[in-house]
């Protein structure tokens, strides 16, 4: 079936610095999500992007995250600077339509120490 | 505002044993509802999803249907097989392009 790919699968950084993670959602999608998981806790929703812009974002979308896709290349996700509690399970996700199928990638998971 | 809550946080059972899996919803609305399987060191995968009131969706042997009265969207599977061993997220989206998940059931299937 259709592949998110996200890049790197796991990334150790010192907190304070930039970090910036990498999605390459399914090549005919016009939707673009990031999760966050941290373990052994749900599922919860951060932001979504479409057209080029930002629709929704949670109150876990602090002012040092942002997200861009630019000319139709990775779908990425930059914190900076990190903090320890940024630790987790990133997932990218992507959909053809809002509310419909959603693929997810395997998750990119990011320690700060 | 939106929330979803699956009741069990673990279930185990032996192979052909019949699954019930909990989920119900709080929304505004008529929300979509959703059912995603995860398997260790993978994102979520789509299982199925129903709009409205009474209907069903089914795929690899789960069901559930949506009840609005009850608020509800149990997943069901009439004999679990080893493989089927995944955490399972009731989730729903009701307008704009979010899913919002529920904490989860892992299912452990013993042979």
């Amino acid at each position: 079936g259709p592949k998110v790919l996200q890049i790197p699968s796991h990334q150790i950084i010192d907190m304070g610095q930039m970090v910036t993670l990498n999605c390459d959602p399914v090549s005919n999608h016009l939707y673009f999500y990031w999760y966050k998981q941290i373990l052994g806790q749900q599922m919860e929703f951060l932001v979504n992007f479409y057209n080029g812009k930002v629709m929704e974002k949670s109150k876990l979308f602090k002012d040092q995250f942002s997200v861009e896709r630019p000319d139709g290349s990775y779908f990425t996700l930059k914190i900076q600077p990190t903090a320890l509690e940024d630790s987790a399970v990133y997932f990218c996700a992507s959909s053809l339509q809002g509310a419909t199928e959603v693929f997810f990638g395997k998750g990119t998971r990011l320690t700060v120490v | 505002g939106d929330s979803v809550t699956q009741t069990e946080g673990q279930v185990a059972l032996s192979e052909e044993d019949f699954l019930t899996i909990h989920c119900n919803y709080s929304a505004s609305g008529y929300p979509a509802l959703f059912w995603y399987v995860q398997y260790p060191g993978e994102g979520p995968q789509f299982l199925f999803r129903a709009s409205r009131d009474k209907e069903k969706g089914s795929s690899r042997g789960f069901e559930a249907t949506y009840d609005k009265g009850t608020t509800s969207f149990h997943l069901r599977k009439a004999s679990v097989q080893e493989s089927d061993s995944a955490v399972y997220y009731c989730a729903l989206n009701n307008a704009g392009a979010k899913l919002t998940f529920g904490g989860g059931t892992r299912l452990t299937v013993r042979p």
